[in-house]
């Protein structure tokens, strides 16, 4: 089983949508946890930390369930410019590295 | 924001022979930078941990005499990759903790490698 695993998509979704993705980490050493956001082709860029309280960031949302080993990203409003892949990201205490899941690809359409 | 660049952004060599990657903290210095490896349609893979004024980590499956880390200075890191191969051919990032060594990780721009 991989460490961090998402569903690779693609989700196809109109401009204006909301749209969820959602992550599963298995390692109860993770400490620290993000999304990134990736392009076609370029480096991983990143779009925000997730807390265990959820925290907001414009149209994002992100959630954090310790219990459940569980993270959600959440994009309201969708925007043809938001089509990317979307990584979730977990550090790993003991390691002090970084797991990436294999992404989430959102194509947003006119 | 702290800047990571990595040069070349695209390579092209031959099979079996050497090509080295630059990876730079433009304005902090990175006591340890990250190298990972990414496939197309999978998630980026860590190679390796570089620490600067020291021997790399590298992480299981990944061949330290082909891979080659150099971290000779608190801005540099460089990636060499020897006898190349065609499944040698992959997007190789390198990344650096933000000043203080904090949580943040920034990415350089990676580099396409091509081995014909």
């Amino acid at each position: 089983r991989k460490e961090v695993e998402q569903d690779p998509g693609p989700f196809n979704v109109p401009e204006g949508a909301t749209v969820a993705f959602n992550c599963t980490y298995s390692n109860s050493a993770s400490q620290s946890f993000f999304w990134y956001r990736q392009d076609c082709r370029k480096e991983p860029k990143l779009l925000m930390s997730v807390y265990s309280s959820g925290n907001e960031d414009g149209r994002f949302t992100a959630q954090l369930n310790r219990a459940s080993q569980y993270i959600s990203l959440l994009i309201r409003d969708s925007k043809l410019s938001d089509s990317a892949t979307y990584l979730c990201v977990v550090n790993n205490r003991n390691t002090d590295k970084l797991i990436f899941g294999t992404g989430t690809r959102l194509q947003v359409f006119p | 924001g702290a800047v990571v660049s990595q040069h070349p952004s695209r390579v092209i060599c031959k099979s079996g022979t050497s090509v080295k990657i630059e990876c730079r903290s433009l304005d902090f210095q990175a006591t340890t930078m990250f190298w990972y490896r990414q496939f197309p349609k999978q998630s980026l893979m860590l190679m390796a941990t570089s620490n600067e004024g020291s021997k790399a980590t590298y992480e299981q499956g990944v061949e330290k005499d082909k891979f080659l880390i150099n971290h000779a200075s608190l801005t540099l890191s460089t990636l060499t990759v020897t006898s190349a191969h065609p499944e040698d051919s992959s997007f190789y990032i390198c990344s650096a903790r933000g000043p203080g060594g904090g949580n943040t990780i920034y990415f350089g721009e990676g580099s396409w490698l091509t081995v014909v």
